[in-house]
């Protein structure tokens, strides 16, 4: 079975800085997707961005981008030029490439973000 | 507007009173789950539904049971809830064909058992 973690539950930075969130997970699958969800107080799971394990290239949407690793099995997040409206639990997700099984979605503990006026 | 919606959004109930929380999908998904969200635990899958009359246990389905007798609907049920089903739900969908992996999150619902 497929497990995520997230070893950090809390992290804060100044407006305006970079941050970067932490997830590992474990596979023994070669095709697969990882996620980054944003849950803000309104509780709502917010899609970030995805990553397909089969490409090399790291996704990037506008200031948010991932570092995957894929023989270390990371996949970190980095917040640029952090802004209030940032401020959220974080997790990290695993789904598996598996077309003709459960789309299940793996989720970490989550992180929770502060941002510091 | 495609969403998916959850009712209803808060529930307080007693031990052993049955109730149900609706999910309903406006996008012809397929496939549609539910997740129960708790502290320090993220989100864990309960049940699934791959299609019309095709449903499967997650990971933590005791306690719950689901049915998908039309493609847009796939409600809840908790038949006896009791104090450790206190948590937050969400229902979840995916789009035919698995072409964006995206799986598009109801509002979520928080229950209260007492």
């Amino acid at each position: 079975a497929q497990t995520v973690t997230q070893s950090q539950p809390e992290m804060s930075v100044q407006e305006a800085e970079t941050v970067t969130l932490s997830c590992t997970y474990d596979t023994s699958e070669s095709d697969y997707y990882l996620f980054w969800y944003k849950q803000p107080p309104s509780r709502q799971m917010i899609l970030v961005i995805r990553q397909e394990a089969y490409k090399q290239q790291n996704a990037t949407e506008n200031r948010f981008s991932v570092n995957f690793q894929k023989a270390a099995k990371s996949f970190s997040l980095k917040i640029s030029d952090s802004q209030l409206g940032d401020a959220a639990m974080y997790f990290c997700a695993y789904r598996s490439a598996d077309d003709f099984g459960n789309e299940k979605l793996t989720f970490g503990t989550g992180t929770r973000l502060t941002i510091i006026p | 507007e495609a969403q998916v919606t959850q009712n209803p959004r808060y529930l307080i109930t007693v031990t052993g009173k049955k109730l149900t929380v609706t999910c309903s999908q406006n996008m012809n998904h397929e496939y549609m789950s539910w997740y129960r969200q708790d502290p320090g635990l993220g989100l864990r899958q309960i049940y699934y539904s791959m299609n019309v009359e095709v449903t499967d246990k997650g990971d933590v389905p005791e306690g719950y049971k689901v049915s998908r007798k039309e493609k847009r609907n796939f409600p809840l049920i908790l038949e006896s809830p009791s104090p450790n089903q206190t948590s937050l739900y969400f229902c979840a969908s995916s789009p035919p064909g698995r072409t964006t992996y995206e799986q598009y999150f109801g509002p979520g619902t928080r229950l209260t058992v007492t």
